[in-house]
């Protein structure tokens, strides 16, 4: 069965970095989510992406942060100047169409230091 | 503004034996979705079900099934003969728009 893939698989960044938290959606995807769950919180919901396009953000998602879609495969997270509260694990999920359910990606665990 | 509330941060049961986790959420669309993710210690989101406001009759997968209450806004999990591999962390989650918010999650426990 497809999957959607992050890597890496866990990041550690000195506070004020740039880091690229990077996906692989499923190949028919249409529709791109980024999440944030900081540790033992909700998950919340961060972007969502859809014809190369931002389609709707969250108040979390200020001009620290923003996404790509490079080629036809890759969706990336970017954060600018990392914070110590920005660590967290970041989920990017996929989606065919809006009537089925989104496909998350196994995340990526962010350590700011 | 859309809400999920899960009012149970832990629950446990035995192996075997049924547990039923609750969910009430609150959304001004008349055309939603309701889910219920899974996430174990690996933290891995996996979705175990889902519903569509439109339909009356209750999901159902294998030993998991929900019961929809769409005039009270509850979406409540139940697992029959519940087994060690589902220990994990439940969230129930319901879109709008584009979106999934989700609940706090329980904390499941399977005791053998």
């Amino acid at each position: 069965e497809p999957e959607v893939t992050q890597t890496p698989s866990h990041q550690v960044t000195q506070m004020g970095q740039e880091v690229i938290l990077r996906c692989v959606p499923i190949s028919n995807h249409l529709y791109f989510y980024w999440y944030r769950q900081i540790l033992g919180q909700k998950v919340e919901f961060l972007v969502s992406f859809y014809n190369n396009e931002i389609s709707e953000k969250s108040e979390i998602f200020d001009d620290q942060f923003s996404v790509e879609r490079p080629d036809g495969s890759n969706f990336t997270l970017k954060i600018r100047s990392t914070k110590l509260e920005d660590s967290a694990m970041y989920f990017c999920a996929s989606r065919r169409d809006l009537y089925q359910p989104q496909h998350f990606g196994d995340g990526t665990r962010l350590s700011i230091l | 503004a859309q809400t999920v509330t899960q009012s149970q941060p832990e629950m446990s049961v035995q192996e075997a034996e049924t547990v039923t986790l609750s969910c009430t959420y609150d959304t001004s669309e008349s055309d939603y979705y309701l889910f219920w993710y899974k996430q174990p210690p690996s933290r891995q989101m996996i979705l175990v079900i889902r519903q569509e406001a439109y339909k009356q009759q209750n999901a159902t997968e294998n030993r998991f099934s929900v019961n929809f209450q769409k005039a009270a806004k509850s979406f409540s999990l139940k697992i029959s003969d519940s087994q060690l591999g589902d220990a994990a962390m439940y969230f129930c989650a319901c879109t709008s728009g584009s979106r999934l918010t989700f609940g706090e999650g329980t904390q499941l426990t399977v005791n053998p």
